[in-house]
C-alpha cells in the first residue's frame, strides 16, 4: 500500500513569492492535514480538509490556504513568502473516523526562503 | 484547554539501558492517544494507538501504556537504531484538531 506522498521534496523561493505544495493521501483516506515544523520546533497545525471541505485551521495568517480535490489529494498555498516560513511542511491523512484514527504522514516538503 | 506535555525533552542512553518516556495530557473524554517516531528530515512514523486506561501495546523493544492522565513509552534494551524523536498526540476535545507534544529526542550510544 502506497503511503502519503508529497511533492516537491525541496522548494527554494525568495521573499514575496508564492509556493504550492502538494499531497496525495493513502488510498481510501478522506482527510488531509497540513502541519508546519520549523527547525527544532514541534508540529504546528495548519489546516484540516475532509471530503473537500475545510474542517479547521490553525493559528496562521490567511496567506496560508489550501484546498482538497475530488480525488482527496490536497495542495497548500503560501502567498507573500516570508523568511520565517522556512520549515518542513508535513501532510498527513486518515480515514472517515477522523480524529479517532491515527494520522499517517508523508516525508514533507522542505521549503527554504532566501 | 487541550494540552499535551512530553518529558524529558532529551534522553541519552547507553545501548541496553532501559528507560521510559512520558506523555501527559489534559484532554477530557480521550478518543485515543497516538505515539510516533520521527527521524531527522522525515515525517513522523506511526507506532501505536491506545484508547483506554490500562491498555498496553508492544512492538519489538517498545511498549506503550496508558493511564487516565498520561502515557509511557517504555524502551527495553535499546539499540542505536532506536535513536529518534518520539512524539505523542491526542485528538482535542475543545479543539477540532490533533494536539502534539514537542517530543523526546532519544539518543542511544553504542
Amino acid at each position: 500500500e502506497a503511503g502519503v506522498t508529497q511533492s516537491p521534496t525541496h522548494l527554494i523561493k525568495t521573499r514575496g513569492q508564492q509556493a504550492t505544495l502538494r499531497c496525495s493521501p493513502i488510498s481510501g483516506h478522506t482527510s488531509v492535514y497540513w502541519y508546519q515544523q520549523a527547525l527544532g520546533l514541534g508540529l504546528q497545525f495548519l489546516l484540516w480538509y475532509d471530503e473537500g471541505e475545510e474542517r479547521n485551521r490553525g493559528n496562521f495568517p490567511p496567506r496560508f490556504s489550501g484546498r482538497q480535490f475530488p480525488n482527496y489529494s490536497s495542495e497548500l498555498n503560501v502567498n507573500a513568502l516570508e523568511l520565517e516560513d522556512s520549515a518542513l511542511y508535513l501532510c498527513a491523512s486518515n480515514g472517515r473516523e477522523g480524529l479517532s484514527q491515527p494520522q499517517h504522514f508523508g516525508d514533507g516538503t522542505r521549503l527554504s526562503i532566501l | 484547554e487541550d494540552q499535551v506535555t512530553q518529558s524529558p525533552e532529551a534522553l541519552r542512553l547507553q545501548e541496553g539501558e532501559s528507560s521510559s518516556l512520558n506523555c501527559s495530557y489534559t484532554v477530557s473524554g480521550l478518543r485515543g492517544l497516538f505515539w510516533y517516531r520521527q527521524d531527522p528530515g522525515k515525517g513522523p512514523e506511526f507506532l501505536f494507538t491506545l484508547y483506554s486506561a490500562g491498555e498496553e501495546k508492544e512492538k519489538e523493544r517498545l511498549k506503550a501504556t496508558l493511564t487516565k492522565k498520561e502515557s509511557f513509552l517504555h524502551i527495553t534494551a535499546p539499540k542505536p537504531e532506536d535513536s529518534a524523536t518520539y512524539l505523542c498526540a491526542v485528538p482535542g476535545n475543545t479543539g477540532n484538531q490533533f494536539y502534539f507534544g514537542t517530543g523526546t529526542s532519544l539518543t542511544v550510544i553504542p
